[in-house]
């Protein structure tokens, strides 16, 4: 089992460029979440989805930010318009089972994608 | 929504000594509570975790509790150990309310001294 693949690893971009980050989750697993990572901070829930379906994104910012898991293929957070604020350590987690049964399952993350806005 | 708080920010141990991280929650109908280790510029790892239903488990040695009543919840880590020096967080289900993702805490910087 590969485990969550996440590219890329590390992502520069200029403020207005726009930023695709990609998460495979782990086989079986069908729930997908995002969080990330500020310097020195912890873990910030963004956005859980199911294949074809956001569930939660409570967590998202409301304008540049989407996410998307569609039928095939990895998630994709997708940041338009990327200003300074934006650098930050974007981590992928996926489970087999949803939250509300999270006593049966575990939080399986990736090693994360950093990104760098110039 | 759920708030988890985490104390202390950073804590430094001799080696050899015992170290305890406290995490506080909020919602009361949260029923997961794991902790994770994060090593500098790698992926947070499930060390592990405790459910609503027991007061303490133990691994080895890490050991977790639980107090629903004050919900509050601790790691322990006894003969530390240099390679037990990372961020360690603590987190909580957010259930309810549609968010079914956990709520962290900032975390502790574990530092264990030689």
């Amino acid at each position: 089992n590969a485990g969550v693949m996440q590219n890329p690893r590390h992502l520069v971009r200029r403020r207005g460029q726009e930023a695709r980050l990609r998460c495979s989750p782990m086989k079986g697993h069908s729930h997908v979440y995002w969080y990330r990572q500020l310097p020195e901070e912890g873990l910030k829930f963004m956005v859980y989805l199911q294949k074809e379906n956001i569930i939660d994104e409570s967590g998202m910012p409301k304008e540049r930010f989407s996410a998307e898991f569609p039928k095939e293929g990895p998630s994709i957070l997708r940041i338009q318009q990327v200003v300074r604020g934006d650098s930050a350590a974007y981590f992928c987690a996926s489970s087999r089972t949803s939250g509300r049964a999270m006593s049966t399952g575990e939080l399986f993350f990736g090693e994360g994608s950093r990104l760098t806005v110039l | 929504g759920e708030n988890v708080e985490q104390h202390p920010s950073t804590l430094s141990v001799q080696e050899g000594d015992s170290a305890v991280i406290k995490c506080t929650y909020s919602d009361s109908a949260s029923n997961y509570f794991p902790w994770y280790k994060q090593e500098l510029g790698k992926r947070p790892q499930l060390i592990i975790d405790i459910r609503s239903n027991v007061g303490e488990k133990k691994d080895q040695r890490i050991a977790v509790t639980l107090n629903k009543t004050a919900k509050h919840f601790s790691l322990h880590i006894t003969e530390t150990q240099p390679e037990d020096s990372a961020v360690y967080f603590c987190a909580a289900t957010a259930s309810g309310g549609g968010a079914d993702g956990l709520t962290f805490g900032k975390g502790t910087h574990l530092i264990i001294q030689p």
